[in-house]
């Protein structure tokens, strides 16, 4: 079974529609975050989520909004997207205490033209 | 505010030598993680190896070990007996106990046969 599994894998779309990308896991963890990776390879947090508290990088646009109805779901929803927004974007869970690493999801690319 | 840095952008190794990837970070607290992560084309984030701050021996993982040297903030990984499936980008992580995980910027590793 996958621990965190994000969907759709693949996502294109036109400027300034909305989209979601999806996240959930099933490892019980306290912590889920939404990062963004760039052409270069730079991983850049948007945002963690903990037991309801939402800790947003301050250079997110707010065009970006995390929803999370239950601990174990973390959904991305995107506004009026923007070319700038393409991007491969990495959903993760982790537990709050302990010497744990962030568990990933397999990534979504979204490409927007 | 937590950062880290992997200077080398790319490295290359001859298959069944050895490499050491460099990463250091910027931290005034005592108490922390630090992790490596390999991504392969795949785009799948794998955990190589973890270190505990607090712990001053080095981990070690099969062909995967870590130099740390905490009073420099430094936590190289080393592999030996490079295999062909061990090209990918690695990044070094680092990880608050408020549980926010930091990346490096990657090192790309090549494998030549």
């Amino acid at each position: 079974d996958t621990a965190v599994s994000q969907t759709p894998k693949y996502l294109v779309t036109q400027m300034g529609n909305d989209k979601s990308i999806k996240c959930e896991q099933n490892l019980g963890h306290d912590t889920m975050y939404w990062y963004k990776q760039d052409s270069k390879k730079f991983l850049k947090i948007m945002f963690s989520y903990n037991n309801k508290e939402l800790i947003i990088n301050e250079t997110v646009p707010n065009r970006f909004s995390p929803k999370s109805p239950d601990k174990a779901h973390l959904n991305l929803h995107i506004n009026s997207l923007e070319l700038g927004d393409s991007a491969v974007y990495f959903c993760a869970s982790s537990r709050l205490t302990g010497n744990t690493e962030a568990f990933f999801g397999q990534g979504t690319r979204l490409t927007v033209v | 505010a937590q950062t880290v840095t992997q200077s080398q952008p790319e490295m290359s190794v001859q298959e069944a030598e050895t490499v050491t990837l460099s990463c250091t970070y910027d931290t005034s607290e005592s108490d922390y993680y630090l992790f490596w992560y390999k991504q392969p084309p795949s785009r799948q984030m794998i955990l190589v190896i973890r270190q505990e701050a607090y712990k001053q021996q080095n981990a070690t993982e099969n062909r995967f070990s870590v130099n740390f040297q905490k009073a420099a903030k430094s936590f190289s990984l080393k592999i030996s007996d490079s295999q062909l499936g061990d090209a990918a980008m690695y990044f070094c992580a680092y990880r608050r106990r408020s549980n926010q995980f930091y990346f490096g910027t990657g090192t790309s590793l090549t494998v030549i046969p």
